[in-house]
Formats: C-alpha cells, sequence, structure tokens
C-alpha cells in the first residue's frame, strides 16, 4: 500500500519561499508528481521527479529522495495567485496497482500581503 | 484542441437515483481514471482502467460502477448503493509509463454532483 503525509496548511508572506514536504511509503515506487489546486477546479501539473535530485521550472522547484521516501516542493518569489492547494502524488508499478496514483490530502497554502 | 471533458459542471440528483458521470478525452491516452474529492480533502481513487475492456477497482469503488469500451471514453456510474455520493469527481487521462518522458495525469474540469 501507499501512505502520504503533507502539512494541512502553510502561511507564507508575498515575496517570500515556501517549502512543502512530503513523505510516503510504497511499493513499486515510479515516480512522484506535485499538482496544484485552486478552489473548485481541477488539480494542474506542476512538477515530476523519479530520480534522486532537484528538478527546477522558474519559481517552483521539486526535490526526492528516493531512499529516504522524501520529497519537497519549493515556491520561491511567493505571488498572491499561488494561494491553493498543493497536492503530492505517488505513481506505483506493481503487479496489483500498475500505473496507480495515490495523492495526499494536500497542504493548502495561504500567501498574506 | 486536444483535452478532456467531463459533463455536465453541476448535477442534482435525488437520493436513490444512479447518475452517469461523462469523461471523453482525445489526448490518445491509454490510462483513464476517476477520482473523488470532498471538502478540504485530497483526492481518492475510484476505478482506473490502463487499456480498453479493462479496469481496476480503486480504494473506494463500492456503490460505483465503470466502463472502457471506447480508449476516448470512461464514464462513471453513481449508483444508489454509494452511501454518500455528493462531492466533486474528477476524471483525469494519462500516457501508460513509458510511452512518453511525460507521464503525468491530465485532469478534467470535475463535476460537482449533490444528491438531494
Amino acid at each position: 500500500g501507499q501512505n502520504i503525509d503533507q502539512p494541512t496548511e502553510m502561511t507564507a508572506t508575498e515575496g517570500a519561499i515556501v517549502q512543502i514536504n512530503c513523505t510516503y511509503q510504497t511499493s513499486g515506487f515510479n515516480g512522484l508528481f506535485w499538482y496544484q489546486q485552486h478552489a473548485g477546479e481541477a488539480p494542474t501539473f506542476l512538477s515530476y521527479n523519479v530520480l534522486d535530485g532537484l528538478e527546477e521550472k522558474g519559481r517552483f522547484s521539486s526535490f526526492l529522495s528516493r531512499s529516504k521516501g522524501y520529497s519537497y516542493l519549493l515556491l520561491k518569489e511567493l505571488q498572491m495567485k499561488d494561494s491553493a492547494s498543493y497536492l503530492c502524488a505517488v505513481r506505483a508499478m506493481t503487479t496489483d496497482s500498475w500505473g496507480k496514483f495515490q495523492f495526499g490530502a494536500g497542504t493548502q497554502v495561504v500567501v498574506t500581503p | 484542441d486536444g483535452g478532456i471533458t467531463q459533463s455536465p459542471k453541476y448535477l442534482f440528483r435525488k437520493e436513490g437515483q444512479n447518475v452517469t458521470l461523462s469523461c471523453e478525452q482525445n489526448l490518445n491516452h491509454d490510462a483513464m481514471y476517476w477520482y473523488r474529492q470532498d471538502p478540504g480533502q485530497g483526492l481518492r481513487l475510484i476505478y482506473y482502467s490502463q487499456i480498453v475492456n479493462d479496469f481496476q477497482k480503486g480504494d473506494i469503488a463500492e456503490g460505483y460502477s465503470v466502463s472502457r469500451e471506447k480508449k476516448e471514453s470512461f464514464p462513471l456510474t453513481v449508483t444508489s448503493a454509494q452511501k454518500n455520493p455528493t462531492a466533486f469527481y474528477l476524471c483525469a487521462s494519462s500516457p501508460n509509463p513509458g510511452q512518453t518522458s511525460t507521464d503525468t495525469q491530465y485532469f478534467g474540469p470535475g463535476t460537482r454532483l449533490t444528491v438531494l
């Protein structure tokens, strides 16, 4: 099975940096994904890590350590529009759950002026 | 334009009625998924399908049924056996792992179902 943990809520000021941690336990790990979801809308893809290390995409970066079952999403130069829920998801590749995604409960980021 | 469509956006039904939610994609993806999201919570997997004419139960399949007769379509039926069906339902699709380098899921806009 898979267990995914991330903080419920984080608050930061505009222009600051916020780091959202995600820990997971899984069998057959085949990638970790981060999504952004604004209230009432569908999630949108932010980043993908399958190998250890840092992936950078503009203001957003994501890090993965497979041996520690740990990832983080780093949001830099926060803007008001970054206020949203951030979902961590793990994809499994086992015989009985091939290609299955498991999501964390999401971290609500609140950006204040 | 390529993408995933879900209809309708809002749906109201009386308790005890079955209801079918539509999901169509023209991204040529093999895999499709249905999730349920309750207020303040993450996504929970209902059913998923890796290929046409095949599907697997997710974590909360009880009270739901699906079919996958065409690659483009993966409708979800919420049956009267589902005890608490009011929720936000999201459909997603993805290439099967290994098909492309960007193996993420793409989500439809969602259907908000309210059972009265």
